[in-house]
């Protein structure tokens, strides 16, 4: 079957530090990824989604995220990061039948 | 402003009650969907509809009802059969189904369901 995992439950970086976001994914064809984040308490909000084409792809909040086939992976990174992006993230595939896979979610907590 | 509304946002149930969690979007989407969420997990699907008057089991499916009478609203039911209840519901639309769910789903804040 086909997975999203996401191996860090939560991860801890201070204000100003870079960050990255681990997602690995079984599949058997070309994927479409995404990246969404959920703020405590909300919904969900698109940070990037990956296609085809440039396999570096940049999003919203100044987050990109690179497509690396040979690895089956799809990490989201930002270089400096901030207080508000304190949030939950979650890795998504898109299976051939348009059904969304998700991850279980990484917990980024932002240090002072 | 164009979204989904979701309400109430929180809920709280007694044992074998049903219940109506109600979702309506303004963006002219035709695809809806219901999921849950649980601590932990990423959301599972509940049930989705890709027009009026259609819709589809998810994932998970039992103890779940739902109804699309009309393009803007897709109410799902919980209901005494579901065990365990107790989560973070969202719903989402997409402009449509197949290759129109490319541009990505918008979701509403969501309802929190506790069985009390």
């Amino acid at each position: 079957a086909q997975s999203v995992t996401q191996p860090d439950i939560h991860i801890t970086v201070s204000e100003g530090a870079s960050l990255e976001l681990r997602c690995n994914y079984s599949y058997g064809a070309t994927p479409y990824l995404f990246w969404y984040v959920q703020s405590p308490g909300q919904g969900l909000q698109l940070l990037l989604k990956y296609f085809s084409g440039d396999t570096l792809v940049q999003g919203i909040k100044g987050f990109e995220a690179e497509f690396k086939r040979s690895q089956s992976s799809f990490n989201l990174r930002k270089p400096s990061v901030h207080w508000s992006d304190a949030a939950e993230y979650f890795c998504v595939y898109m299976d051939s039948n348009y059904q969304l896979i998700w991850g279980a979610g990484t917990k980024l907590i932002i240090k002072p | 402003d164009g979204g989904i509304t979701q309400s109430p946002k929180y809920l709280f149930r007694k044992e074998g009650q049903n219940v109506t969690l109600s979702c309506e979007q303004n963006l002219n989407h035709d695809a809806m969907y219901w999921y849950r969420q649980d601590p932990g997990q990423g959301l599972r699907l509940i049930y989705y509809s890709q027009i009026v008057n259609d819709f589809q089991k998810g994932d998970i499916a039992e103890g779940y009802s739902v109804s699309r009478e009309k393009k803007e609203s897709f109410p799902l039911t919980v209901t005494s059969a579901q065990k365990n209840p107790t989560a973070f519901y969202l719903c989402a639309s997409s402009p449509g189904w197949g290759a129109l769910t490319n541009y990505g789903y918008t979701f509403g804040s969501g309802t929190r369901l506790t069985v009390v």
